[in-house]
């Protein structure tokens, strides 16, 4: 059962246009929401996150969207660049416990 | 300032042999975590920790034990490794929930 889900396995993108990727959840616990990137051979970085009081939140290129009542989060990167080229992981958390599910992450490539 | 180190990056095992991966962070972070990292799969949680000698149970935790006797190390032990263990580990800590920072990853296989 995968509470935290990202469709696209993989999504493409011309440099200088929009990237949006989306995540889905199931579990209306969760009250905090995160976005890593990662490069092959390297460790998730963080990127940006969002609590649920919010329903936007900014941080130069990268915007997070939350709408609780669809359990819908999605990550925009404006303008895309080719080192925005990676696997995208959406993670959430309920402030109960100390752990936090993941999607299975979007690879998301930026074409010259 | 190292961040989160692992040790080691690539390792080979065969059916029944034990091993143990080294986490280390530099940051005075409390918590710390191990996860495994599956092909088309989100991370799972194996254990966590939050703060020295302590120890739980994550979402994946059969066939793992771990110990956490120094605030900044972190060991995942493998009694006796299995072909379903093969995986990718990736060990984090963090202040908090928020913003864990993650390690460049174990490559394990067992064969």
């Amino acid at each position: 059962d995968q509470q935290v889900k990202q469709n696209s396995p993989s999504l493409s993108v011309q440099e200088g246009r929009i990237s949006i990727l989306n995540c889905d959840y199931t579990n209306s616990m969760f009250d905090y929401f995160l976005w890593y990137k990662k490069y092959p051979a390297e460790g998730p970085t963080f990127l940006i996150s969002i609590s649920s009081i919010k329903d936007k939140n900014e941080d130069g290129r990268f915007t997070v969207f939350l709408n609780k009542s669809a359990k819908h989060l999605s990550l925009h990167i404006v303008p895309s660049q080719p080192g925005d080229s990676a696997v995208y992981f959406c993670a959430a958390s309920a402030s109960s416990n100390y752990q936090l599910i993941w999607g299975a992450g979007t690879k998301l490539i930026i074409k010259p | 300032n190292a961040g989160v180190t692992q040790t080691p990056k690539f390792r080979v095992l065969k059916t029944g042999q034990s091993m143990t991966l080294l986490c280390a962070q530099d940051m005075n972070h409390e918590y710390m975590y191990w996860y495994r990292q599956d092909p088309g799969m989100g991370l799972r949680l194996i254990h966590y920790s939050v703060g020295e000698g302590t120890t739980a149970k994550g979402e994946v935790p059969d066939g793992y034990n771990v110990s956490r006797l120094k605030k900044q190390n972190f060991l995942l032990g493998l009694e006796s490794a299995a072909p379903s263990q093969t995986s990718v580990y990736f060990c984090a800590s963090s202040l908090s929930l928020r913003g864990q920072y993650f390690g460049p990853g174990t490559r394990l296989t067992v064969t």
